[in-house]
Parts: structure tokens; C-alpha cells; sequence
């Protein structure tokens, strides 16, 4: 079964930065995009990011844009989001999420969804 | 940017009844429109793709319909594990992929 695991979050100064790291498993990882969704706290659900299957096709939402990066390691069936020059209106919990379209630069909806993992930005 | 508006806020619904959630596209999304539960401390869980295509293992009291602005979520008969927060989403135009604020479904 698709399971995706995300690590890395914790508390940081604003201005900082930070690596959160999903790995994933049950599937063909290299084969389908991948999203990172964060929700802060009692909100509700924002994209941030999404990479192609092959690493090289990305986008971002706007307020993230120039300060995060997404990217994987097919090798590794990892995917990252790299972190830099936070604020704290990025504290939230970050989803790593799988998209159902294989090999392509197109993307859907969300079908998978890892359990989180908590970014506290504050001094 | 395509803006979601989900109505009611929150819906307060007895147990066996009939929950009817709203989801509104600011412009045509076709049918490129999913349906999300989340229950508290847990991550979303897809429902509904492609506006009425349940996805895998989701039972068949949920069902959506609906296209181009007006969507719509239907629970025809709440079970106690229904209650719980349902975001619908558009992956029509993009970037960004954008949610609704959530429609809260509580018990009465």
C-alpha cells in the first residue's frame, strides 16, 4: 500500500531555514508527481509546491516562491522541500501528497496523502 | 487564481440523515474537481474525483456531482464517522491548485 512519510519539521527562527524530507513506498515513485500541502494551524489546506516525475517540472505558489525549493531523488524514492528565509506565516503542517497522473507533466487532484509533519516558526 | 467557496460553514446533521455540501468555482473547472474528508489530527483523505468518481474504498452512501462552477457533495445517510471536515479542490487551472475553506459536518 502507498505510504508516505514526512520528517524534518520543528521549531525555527524566522529566517532560517529548513529540509523536510517525504519518503515514499508502495509504488513506483519515479513515475508519478508530487505535491507538498501545508494547513496552519486551524486553517485550511494550501498548495505550496508540486515537481514532475522526473525533477523537471515545478511550480510554486506565489508567497513561497524565490524562498522554497522542491525537489526528489528517484533513487532514494525521497522528496524534498527546501526551506529558506522563513516567516511565521509558513508555520504550519506540511503533506507530502502523491498525484494519480503517471509520466506526466500534467497533474490532478491529491489521491495519497502522508500524515504531516510540523513546522513551528518562531523566535 | 481560481477561488473555491464551500457553503455552509458548518452543517449540523443527525446521525442517518442526509448531509448536502456546496462548492463554488469562481470560473469553469469543468469537471476537474475533488471532494477531501479530515478528520482532527489526521491528513485529508481523497472521496471524489473528477467530480463523481469515488475513489478507492470510499463507500457508497458519499457521491458528488456537478460541473463547470456548481459542485456538489452528498452523505445520504451520516454514519457517526462522517463527522468531520470536507474541502473540495480544483485541478483545472494551475498553478496553484486551490481548496475551499472547508465545510465543518457536526453532529446535531
Amino acid at each position: 500500500q502507498v505510504q508516505l512519510v514526512e520528517s524534518g519539521g520543528g521549531v525555527v527562527q524566522p529566517g532560517r531555514s529548513l529540509r523536510l524530507s517525504c519518503a515514499a513506498s508502495g509504488f513506483t515513485f519515479s513515475s508519478y508527481g508530487m505535491h507538498w500541502v501545508r494547513q496552519a494551524p486551524g486553517k485550511g489546506l494550501e498548495w505550496v509546491a508540486v515537481i514532475s516525475y522526473d525533477g523537471n517540472n515545478k511550480y510554486y505558489v506565489d508567497s513561497v516562491k524565490g524562498r522554497f525549493s522542491i525537489s526528489r531523488d528517484n533513487s532514494k524514492n525521497t522528496l524534498y522541500l527546501q526551506m529558506s528565509s522563513l516567516r511565521a506565516e509558513d508555520t504550519a503542517v506540511y503533506y507530502c501528497a502523491k498525484d494519480p497522473l503517471i509520466y506526466s507533466y500534467g497533474y490532478g487532484h491529491v489521491d495519497y496523502w502522508g500524515q504531516g509533519t510540523l513546522v513551528t516558526v518562531s523566535s | 487564481e481560481i477561488v473555491m467557496t464551500q457553503s455552509p460553514a458548518t452543517l449540523s446533521v443527525s446521525p442517518g440523515e442526509r448531509a448536502t455540501l456546496s462548492c463554488r468555482a469562481s470560473q469553469s473547472v469543468r469537471s476537474n474537481l475533488a471532494w477531501y474528508q479530515q478528520k482532527p489530527g489526521q491528513a485529508p483523505r481523497l472521496l471524489i474525483y473528477g467530480a463523481s468518481t469515488r475513489a478507492t474504498g470510499i463507500p457508497a452512501r458519499f457521491s458528488g456531482s456537478g460541473s463547470g462552477t456548481e459542485f456538489t457533495l452528498t452523505i445520504s445517510s451520516l454514519q457517526s464517522e462522517d463527522f468531520a471536515l470536507y474541502y473540495c479542490q480544483q485541478y483545472n487551472n494551475w498553478p496553484p491548485w486551490t481548496f475551499g475553506q472547508g465545510t465543518k459536518v457536526e453532529i446535531k
